[in-house]
């Protein structure tokens, strides 16, 4: 049950675009489409951003993106805010019925 | 509304026990597949346990044998009994839902409690 691989951080600028890449293995993320991706700000329990690789619940902004090759996904934010500074997660179903998630990362809006 | 609200924790002697309750409003907890997933201080989540509708569990091998995870269908509350507890088990431990069933797309953690904080240390 070793951790999905995030990575630690990322930062961009007001308006611009960044990606939060995700690699696991055949036996998770490249494995299932029940990959998703949480948002934590300090202090506060995590928020559900992307589910089932791509898709957004409703109430999240659509600059939020998600996508998968192989056994990396990636989460994609355009459009740069100051309130999407957090810490975002992936998590994934796994071959041996549990569920992994990623180690992290810090995004910093600069 | 769906809420979930965590109660429990507290500062236990490596050794000690503890049990973490969940207790849910606007959903049925048996009707859905309970977890609960902590995050030790500055680090990342970590999935503990799942209990899904038909009342089958699953560990994470950090927790196997000494975490059991159960619901009272009549109190509608998850709880997670926390036997031997060690030094690494300190964690903030939240109760989170995956809505059944999981369709061939679609499985994510979509509701959280705000968590309970669990210290083990002498």
């Amino acid at each position: 049950q070793s951790a999905l691989t995030q990575p630690a951080s990322v930062s961009g600028s007001p308006g611009q675009s960044i990606t939060i890449s995700c690699t696991g293995t055949s036996s998770d993320v490249g494995g299932y489409n029940y990959v998703s991706w949480y948002q934590q700000h300090p202090g506060k329990a995590p928020k559900l951003m992307i589910y089932g690789v791509t898709k957004r619940p409703s109430g999240v902004s659509n600059r939020f993106s998600g996508s998968k090759s192989g056994n990396t996904a990636s989460l994609t934010i355009s459009g740069l805010q100051a309130e999407d500074e957090a810490d975002y997660y992936c998590t994934s179903y796994t071959s041996s019925t549990t569920w992994v998630f990623g180690g992290g990362t810090k995004l910093t809006v600069l | 509304e769906v809420q979930l609200v965590e109660s429990g924790g507290g500062l236990v002697q490596p050794g000690g026990s503890l049990r973490l309750s969940c207790a849910a409003s606007g959903f049925t907890v048996s009707s859905n597949y309970m977890n609960w997933v902590r995050q030790a201080p500055g680090k990342g989540l970590e999935w503990v346990s799942v209990i899904y509708t038909g009342g089958t569990t699953y560990y994470a091998d950090s927790v196997k044998g000494r975490f059991t995870i159960s619901r009272d269908n009549s109190e509608n509350t998850l709880y997670l009994q926390m036997n031997s507890l060690r030094p690494e088990d300190t964690a903030v431990y939240y109760c989170a839902r995956i809505p059944a069933p999981c369709s061939s797309t679609s499985c994510p953690f979509d509701y959280w409690g705000q968590g309970t904080l669990v210290t083990v240390s002498s």
